[in-house]
């Protein structure tokens, strides 16, 4: 059973580009949720998400981020018009339920460097 | 919402010694403590969790104690080994609809032979 696939694991994006980050959950894996690992610095949650539905996006900046779970295909992580400060390792990690009853599992994360 | 605090942020142990790493939450109402290893430039993994109705829980060389009165968890290594050297995380699940997860900064454990 192959884990949570985050793709690309690295991404390079010069200001004002537009940054796509994806990710798989694992077989079986409805629950689709992004934290953002800044230098240094724990993980924070940005957005939870089922199949087609946000359920939680209280941690995404307003302007300029979203994120999306279709019913087919990886969820995707989008930023556009990117700036310095989004440079960050970004986590994607997927459950089989809730995580009220259901353990996190991550991915290897996409690293995005904007220069 | 929830607020996790974590103490050390580094912690340096002679191969053998065990370490201890301390967070704290503010929300009495969390139930669930999970802890995730992080080694470098790989995903963080859950090592060990703990839920409120029990006050400690182990699995071999780690175990993990919990002081709901306190509001504090601990994550204690013993006999470490150089392969502990990593990012420990904690964090505690928001009694919120569906169960958020609130991580704390983080603890790097430097195991020297």
């Amino acid at each position: 059973n192959a884990g949570v696939m985050q793709n690309p694991r690295h991404l390079v994006r010069r200001r004002g580009q537009e940054a796509r980050l994806r990710c798989s959950p694992m077989k079986g894996h409805s629950h689709v949720y992004w934290y953002r690992q800044l230098p240094e610095e724990g993980l924070k949650f940005m957005v939870y998400l089922q199949k087609e539905n946000i359920i939680d996006e209280s941690g995404m900046p307003k302007e300029r981020f979203s994120a999306e779970f279709p019913k087919e295909g990886p969820s995707i992580l989008r930023i556009q018009q990117v700036v310095r400060g989004d440079s960050a390792a970004y986590f994607c990690a997927s459950s089989l339920g809730p995580s009220y009853n259901s353990p996190l599992h991550f991915g290897n994360g996409t690293r995005l460097t904007v220069t | 919402g929830e607020n996790v605090e974590q103490h050390p942020s580094t912690l340096s142990v002679q191969e053998g010694d065990s370490a201890v790493i301390k967070c704290t939450y503010s929300d009495s109402a969390s139930n669930y403590f999970p802890w995730y290893k992080q080694e470098l430039g790989k995903r963080p993994q859950l090592i060990i969790d703990i839920r409120s109705n029990v006050g400690e829980k182990k699995d071999q060389r780690i175990a993990v104690t919990l002081n709901k009165t306190a509001k504090h968890f601990s994550l204690h290594i013993t006999e470490t080994q150089p392969e502990d050297s990593a990012v420990y995380f904690c964090a505690a699940r928001e009694n919120d609809s569906w169960g958020k997860l609130q991580f704390g900064a983080g603890t790097q454990v430097v195991v020297t032979p």
